[in-house]
């Protein structure tokens, strides 16, 4: 079964810091790709990053960098110099079987001015 | 170009009536997927629709149809409705067939809340 767990559920950061959300994810297909999105309060889903397994290399995005590591099923999720405005719900979503996302409870990122 | 719009965005309900939501892609997409998000069990996998056929279905009581019109748009049902049926439905569109290959992004809209009273 395909299952994706975010153990942090609210961090709190003063604008500036960084912050890091992990994800852990569980599957048994070789070929499958890991998400990262974004849900403001208005509601929708906005996407960040995506990354397939077959790639382990970690990127920088701006201020958003994200750490893939197959060994451990660990994709982690950093922004740099938080701003208020990142403040939002983050999901950690794993897609397998066509269009079908297993998503993470979410990590609320609530950044104090 | 538009986004993917869902309507309505806020609705109530009462227990054991019937409610259909509305999906329109963006553009080209073919793809449609719906999510119901609540406190409890997070986002959930409802279905997703590929050129007027379903192809994929969570585990969802029958209570929970949907369909696709020939335009891509979708729309998705749910009947004699209880009271853990409020929840936050989205609907989520893509470019390509969902394939375990392929990378395509699902694109999210801004949801439809209802409530069930």
């Amino acid at each position: 079964a395909q299952k994706v767990t975010q153990a942090q559920t609210e961090i709190s950061v003063v604008e500036k810091e960084d912050v890091t959300l992990d994800c852990v994810y569980e599957t048994r297909d070789t070929t499958y790709y890991l998400f990262w999105y974004k849900q403001p309060p208005s509601g929708e889903l906005v996407f960040l990053i995506r990354r397939n397994s077959f790639d382990e290399q970690n990127e920088i995005s701006g201020r958003y960098s994200w750490n893939f590591q197959k060994s451990t099923s660990s994709f982690n999720f950093t922004i740099t110099a938080s701003q208020v405005v990142d403040s939002a719900v983050y999901f950690c979503a794993l897609k397998w079987g066509n269009n079908r996302l297993a998503f993470g409870k979410g990590n609320q990122v609530v950044v104090i001015p | 170009k538009a986004g993917v719009t869902q309507t309505p965005r806020y609705l109530i309900k009462t227990r054991g009536q019937q409610v259909t939501l509305s999906c329109s892609p963006i553009s080209g997409h073919r793809s449609v997927s719906w999510y119901q998000q609540t406190p409890g069990q997070g986002l959930q996998f409802l279905f997703e629709y590929f050129s007027e056929t379903q192809r994929n279905k969570g585990n969802f009581p029958g209570r929970f149809s949907g369909r696709q019109f020939s335009n891509s748009r979708s729309e998705m049902n749910v009947s004699t409705l209880e009271l853990g049926d409020s929840a936050l439905y989205l609907c989520a569109s893509s470019s390509e067939p969902g394939q375990v290959t392929g990378a395509n992004v699902l694109t999210f809209g801004a949801g439809s809340r209802l409530t069930v009273l």
